[in-house]
Parts: structure tokens; C-alpha cells; sequence
């Protein structure tokens, strides 16, 4: 069964840096899907922040992260990165990656991410 | 950026009734429309697609129509593993966006 498992939440300080990784299995991870990270804040609603294609070539952010997160993937490790600086609090959040060209069919269960002095 | 409002934010149904949730694209985004729901402590589930489509393994009490601005999820009798939060989310346009959500409690 398709399984997605994040890792990689800390707590941090404003301005420093961090990495998320999700590891995939259940399916073949370098054909065809694309992948996704999304983010909830707490108790908020979920915030698309980037995708990438199945083959890293292409990808999109959203403008609140543009110029500070990097999606990228390793297809050889069947795992998802999303490098993230300069971090600020408002990217305080549960971030999910999720398996999908559209729509986002199955979710890993987060990893928090929590920015703080 | 497409925005996508959700309505009522809360809705309070006793189970076994029917619920129906809206949701409203601020321009046409054609069929691309999910809806997930999202129970405490878990990550959100697919549960249509292409405004009317099931996913795998998704029950048929649960429903959805619409196309263009104007979106609906049905579900025709409320089972206790159905209350949650459900989300809308357009892929039509980039970037990808979701409704603030619709909590469907217990009456």
C-alpha cells in the first residue's frame, strides 16, 4: 500500500534553515506522480507550498514561500525534500507531503515544523 | 490567485440525516475540484475528484456536483466516522488552493 512518512520537524529560530525529507513507498515513486508538500498551520486550514514533477524538472511554489523553499527528490531513494530558509514564524505548521499529478490522493500524516525564538 | 470560500463554516447534523456542503470557485475552475475531509489528529483524505467522481475505496453516501464556480458535496446519511472538517481545492489553476473549510459536527 502507498505509504508516505515525513521527517524532519524541529523547533527553530527565526531566520535559520531547515530540511523536511518524506519518504515514499507502495508505488513506484520516478514514474508518472508528481509530489506535493501542504501545510496546515495550528487549528488553521491547508496551505499548498510547492509541487514537483515526477522527473524534478519542473516545479511551482506558492508566493508565500517562493525564493525560500526548494523542492527537490531523490527518485534513486524514493524520497522528497522540501529545504527551507530563512524561516519565519508564520511558517509554524504540520507540513504533509502528498502523492499526486491532481488531485492529491494520498498523504503522509505531517511533520511540525514550529518557528521560534 | 483563485479563491475558494466554503459554506456554513459549521454545520450541525444528527446522524443519519443528510448534510450538504458548498463550496464557490471566485472564477471557473471547469470539473477540477477535490474534496477531502479530515478527521482530528489525521491527514486529510481524498474523497472526490473531478467534482463527481469517488475515490478509491470512498462510500456512495458520499456525493459531489458542480462544475464552474458553483460546488456541492453530499452525503446522504451521516455516519459517526463522517464528522469532520472537509476541504475544497481547485487544481485547475496554479497555485493550488483550498477552501477554509466546513466542520460538520454532531447535532
Amino acid at each position: 500500500q502507498v505509504q508516505l512518512v515525513e521527517s524532519g520537524g524541529a523547533v527553530v529560530q527565526p531566520g535559520r534553515s531547515l530540511r523536511l525529507s518524506c519518504a515514499a513507498s507502495g508505488f513506484t515513486f520516478s514514474s508518472r506522480y508528481a509530489m506535493h508538500w501542504v501545510r496546515q498551520a495550528p487549528g488553521k486550514g491547508l496551505e499548498w507550498v510547492a509541487v514537483i514533477s515526477y522527473d524534478g524538472s519542473k516545479k511551482n511554489y506558492a508566493d508565500s514561500v517562493k525564493g525560500r523553499f526548494t523542492i527537490s527528490r531523490d527518485n534513486s531513494k524514493n524520497t522528497l525534500f522540501l529545504q527551507m530558509n530563512s524561516l519565519r514564524a508564520e511558517d509554524t505548521a504540520l507540513y504533509y507531503c502528498a502523492r499526486g499529478g491532481n488531485p492529491l490522493d494520498y498523504w503522509g500524516q505531517g511533520t511540525l515544523v514550529t518557528v521560534s525564538s | 490567485e483563485i479563491v475558494m470560500t466554503q459554506s456554513p463554516a459549521t454545520l450541525s447534523v444528527s446522524p443519519g440525516e443528510r448534510a450538504t456542503l458548498s463550496c464557490r470557485a471566485s472564477q471557473s475552475v471547469n470539473s477540477n475540484l477535490a474534496w477531502y475531509h479530515q478527521k482530528p489528529g489525521q491527514a486529510p483524505r481524498l474523497l472526490i475528484y473531478g467534482a463527481s467522481t469517488r475515490a478509491t475505496g470512498i462510500p456512495a453516501r458520499f456525493s459531489g456536483s458542480g462544475s464552474g464556480t458553483e460546488f456541492t458535496l453530499t452525503i446522504s446519511s451521516l455516519q459517526s466516522a463522517d464528522f469532520a472538517v472537509y476541504y475544497c481545492q481547485q487544481y485547475n489553476n496554479w497555485p493550488l488552493t483550498f477552501g477554509g473549510g466546513t466542520k460538520v459536527e454532531i447535532k
